[in-house]
């Protein structure tokens, strides 16, 4: 089966330090997403791409997180500087559109 | 590792039994709802999606029923299994690609 992959699979970093987290979305699927799932706040969407090209970031924190699609094959999430209430599980889904999308395993980062 | 909240709604089941996980949703136009299925330290995994011209549909064993009325979402699960115990969450989509996602019900089955 197809899959999303996302690296790493856990992330510890120190408070002020930068954070990537990668993804590789399934070969053909035109859109990609950023969610952040935390215990108090459930999945956010941060930003999403269609045809690499951002359509919407609205949820993610402008000042410290960027996203971005090199090419068609990695799409990336930089944290910078990464502070404490960062700490969560992030992940990436491709699709087609239309909602339907596949989910990686995600990153779960800590920073402390 | 651990995805999911502390507090969520829990429905607990006997193996065998029939579950109902139902959800509320915020937008009356939303056109497109999707049930994920999210096991320990895993991503949200597609189970099954209406469109909002239906009210019911049907996969294996499972069955989602939407009432626009009420805004209301359900996911009924058939002779429920351990391999079903899970987080589930509901998702509406309005016009575009992004999903919003509820938040969530633990499903535990026992033996």
């Amino acid at each position: 089966d197809a899959r999303v992959t996302q690296t790493p699979r856990d992330k510890v970093t120190e408070m002020g330090q930068e954070v990537t987290m990668r993804c590789q979305p399934i070969l053909g699927h035109n859109t990609v997403f950023w969610y952040r799932q935390t215990m108090m706040q459930g999945l956010e969407l941060l930003a999403y791409f269609r045809n690499r090209a951002p359509l919407d970031d609205s949820g993610m924190p402008k000042d410290r997180f960027s996203a971005e699609m090199p090419d068609a094959t990695l799409a990336t999430l930089k944290i910078q500087p990464s502070e404490p209430r960062d700490s969560a599980v992030y992940f990436c889904a491709s699709g087609l559109g239309q909602g339907r999308s596949t989910f990686g395993s995600g990153t779960r980062l800590t920073v402390v | 590792g651990e995805s999911v909240g502390l507090h969520l709604p829990t429905l607990s089941v006997q193996e065998g039994d029939n579950s109902i996980i139902n959800c509320a949703y915020s937008n009356s136009a939303s056109d497109y709802f999707i049930w994920y299925k999210q096991e320990s330290g895993k991503g949200p995994q597609f189970i099954i999606d209406i469109r909002s011209n239906m009210d019911k549909r049907q996969g294996q064993r499972v069955t989602v029923l939407l009432n626009k009325t009420v805004k209301h979402l359900s996911l009924q699960i058939a002779a429920t299994q351990p391999g079903d115990s899970a987080v589930y969450f509901c998702a509406e989509i309005l016009n575009t690609d992004k999903l919003i996602f509820g938040t969530g019900t633990r499903l535990q089955v026992f033996p």
